[in-house]
Formats: C-alpha cells, structure tokens, sequence
C-alpha cells in the first residue's frame, strides 16, 4: 500500500493565480482531511470529508475548495493564491470515528508570491 | 475554544537521557492521540489513549492519559537520536459524533537529541 499520496511536493505561485493540490489514498478509508501547517499555529484543519460527495469545512476554510467524487481523491483547490496561503499542506485519511486516527501524506511546500 | 497546550516548547538533551512531554487543556477528551513528525514529512500516529488513567508503552516511548482525560504526558527513557522530532498530541472531542472528526492539536513539542 502506498498509503497516502500528495502532489506536488514543492510549487511556487504568484499571487492571484489557482492551483488544486492533489491527494489520493489506497486504504478505503472513508474519512479524509486538508490541514495546513504553519509556524506557531500548528495543524489547522481546511476541510474535511466523511464519505464520497460529503465535504463540509475546518477552521480555515476560506480561500480553498474542495471536492469528493471518489473515496480514493480529495484535491485541494486554492481558487486565487495569496500570500497568506504561503505553508505547508497535509492531507490525512482516517478509518472511522470515535478516534479519528490520522494518517497523514508527505506534504506539499506552497509559497505564493 | 478548545486548547491543548504542549510543554516544553523546545527540549534538547543528550542521547541517554531520560525526559517527559506533556499535554494539557481544561477541556475532556474521549481520547487523545500521539504523532511524531520528522522535517519535511507528515505527522505518524504513534498510539491512542482513550480511558482515564491508561498507560501505554512503544519501546521506550510510556504514554499515559490523566485520570479525568484532559491531560496526558509522553516520558521516553534513554533517548536516541533517532528520537528527534516534533511530537503532536491531538485530542478527540468528548461531544458529539461530528465533534469527533475535529481533532484539536497542540502546537507540539519539538526535541533534538544530540549523540
């Protein structure tokens, strides 16, 4: 099992512009999130999905869409880049509540200039 | 709001050395998860806690959830380089279903053993 997968690893973008951050994950689970990481603010969750065409949003979800046609992809879509959006992504699969255990990608290293 | 609070911050020690982590908050949690993160990848779950008072022990990694489920501390014994990293509690909100899938997380505690 490769796990969790996210695409790209690193990307650079101007202001202004869109992007989707890829995620796929091979263990079926149905729980999947967006987290974005920053210095002194931790984990902070973006959206999150409890199935196939149910999303619903975190904390910060402004700025960001998502979308669930399959169990397997949860992409990332930033809809007009802007610095603030400068961080480090993870996407995370978990199999069912009460625990919620993560299981986390790589990352992806965005900084939008 | 609900907080976790991790302690320390930074912790660097030499290999060898014996040290504990901690994680508060003033809030109940039905249970609390472990991760480490190395640089440049994603936090691992190292265990789960769930009932007042557990111990649970990973190699020598002891983790142990408070009595009233609002706090839990990480002690590794003899300490290895291999130990270093950022080590994130994450607690599961005692509430509802949906409170569930909203893990709260600490900001981590972030430690260096040096060889």
């Amino acid at each position: 099992n490769a796990g969790v997968t996210q695409t790209p690893k690193f990307q650079v973008l101007k202001t202004g512009q869109s992007m989707t951050l890829q995620c796929a994950q091979d263990m079926n689970h149905e729980y999947m999130s967006w987290y974005r990481q920053d210095p002194g603010m931790g984990l902070r969750l973006i959206h999150y999905s409890v199935g196939a065409g149910i999303t619903d949003q975190g904390e910060v979800p402004n700025g960001y869409n998502v979308s669930r046609s399959t169990t397997e992809d949860f992409p990332l879509r930033l809809l007009s880049a802007a610095p603030s959006q400068t961080s480090v992504y993870f996407c995370a699969s978990s199999r069912d509540p009460p625990y919620n255990e993560q299981f986390f990608g790589p990352g992806t290293r965005l900084t939008v200039l | 709001t609900q907080l976790l609070e991790q302690s320390p911050q930074f912790l660097s020690i030499q290999e060898g050395e014996n040290l504990t982590v901690y994680c508060n908050s003033s809030s109940v949690f039905s249970s609390l998860q472990w991760y480490r993160q190395e640089p440049g990848e994603g936090p691992v779950l190292l265990v789960t806690v769930v009932t007042g008072g557990e111990v649970k022990k990973l190699k020598r990694l002891t983790f142990q959830f408070g009595d009233a489920r609002k706090d839990s501390s990480l002690h590794i014994t003899a300490a290895q380089p291999g130990d270093t990293g950022l080590y994130l509690c994450a607690g599961a909100d005692a509430g509802t279903e949906k409170d569930n899938r909203k893990l709260i997380w600490g900001l981590g505690t972030s430690l260096a053993v040096n060889p």
